[in-house]
């Protein structure tokens, strides 16, 4: 069974630019959520997709968007990007969406650093 | 607003002792617990968690304990192993969805 996988492991961006992150769900899960752990902190949720849909979204602006793909993966976009950005940016899995809760599996993370 | 505060930014504990790690939260919908353990350039690792209809969950070495009229909840790890070095976080749910951590303890475990 693989477990989550995410890419790329590092990437340095400038402000004002834009960041595509990409994530591979863990086999039979069909929910993939998206958190930004900042340095010293806990990780923050950005959104949640269930079925290709947003299936819930924390407190980050627009610029911060998502998709998920048929077969389940996902990406993360953030456009504008600004130093603040700077974080390791983490996705998770779970093998349901709404109506009961799992656990999520977490993947090792992408480290964005904004310049 | 800080809806789970682990309030002790590091632990440190002899080896075969007890570890026990504390969490307290505010949002009285918080309806799930969960214990994650993290360690160095590796995302979080899934521990052990608890139902609030629940007042103790037990794993292995792990166990959950969760006060709900003091919205607390603690973790305790016997015996302590030099292995289990890492950040625990704590963590909480309301709607199936979105999970609110803390900001981590930092244990370490001495041999």
């Amino acid at each position: 069974e693989t477990g989550v996988t995410q890419s790329p492991t590092h990437l340095i961006k400038t402000r004002g630019q834009q960041v595509t992150l990409r994530c591979s769900s863990q086999s039979g899960h069909n929910t993939v959520s998206w958190y930004q752990q900042a340095l010293g902190q806990g990780p923050q949720f950005i959104f949640q997709y269930y079925r290709e849909e947003e299936n819930g979204r924390g407190n980050f602006p627009p610029r911060f968007s998502g998709l998920q793909f048929p077969n389940y993966s996902s990406e993360l976009n953030v456009n504008a990007l600004e130093l603040d950005d700077s974080a390791l940016y983490l996705c998770a899995s779970s093998p349901a969406g709404t109506g009961g809760y799992n656990e999520q599996f977490f993947g090792p993370g992408t480290r964005l650093t904004v310049l | 607003d800080q809806q789970v505060k682990q309030n002790s930014p590091s632990l440190s504990v002899q080896e075969g002792r007890i570890s026990i790690l504390n969490c307290d939260y505010t949002n009285s919908m918080f309806d799930y617990f969960l214990w994650y353990k993290k360690y160095p350039a590796e995302g979080p690792t899934f521990l052990i968690s608890i139902s609030s209809i629940k007042d103790k969950n037990e794993d292995g070495r792990f166990t959950v304990f969760l006060n709900k009229s003091a919205k607390h909840l603690s973790l305790h790890i016997v015996p302590s192993q030099p292995g289990d070095s890492a950040v625990y976080f704590c963590a909480a749910s309301a709607n199936r969805y979105k999970l609110v951590f803390g900001a981590g303890t930092i244990l370490r475990v001495k041999s």
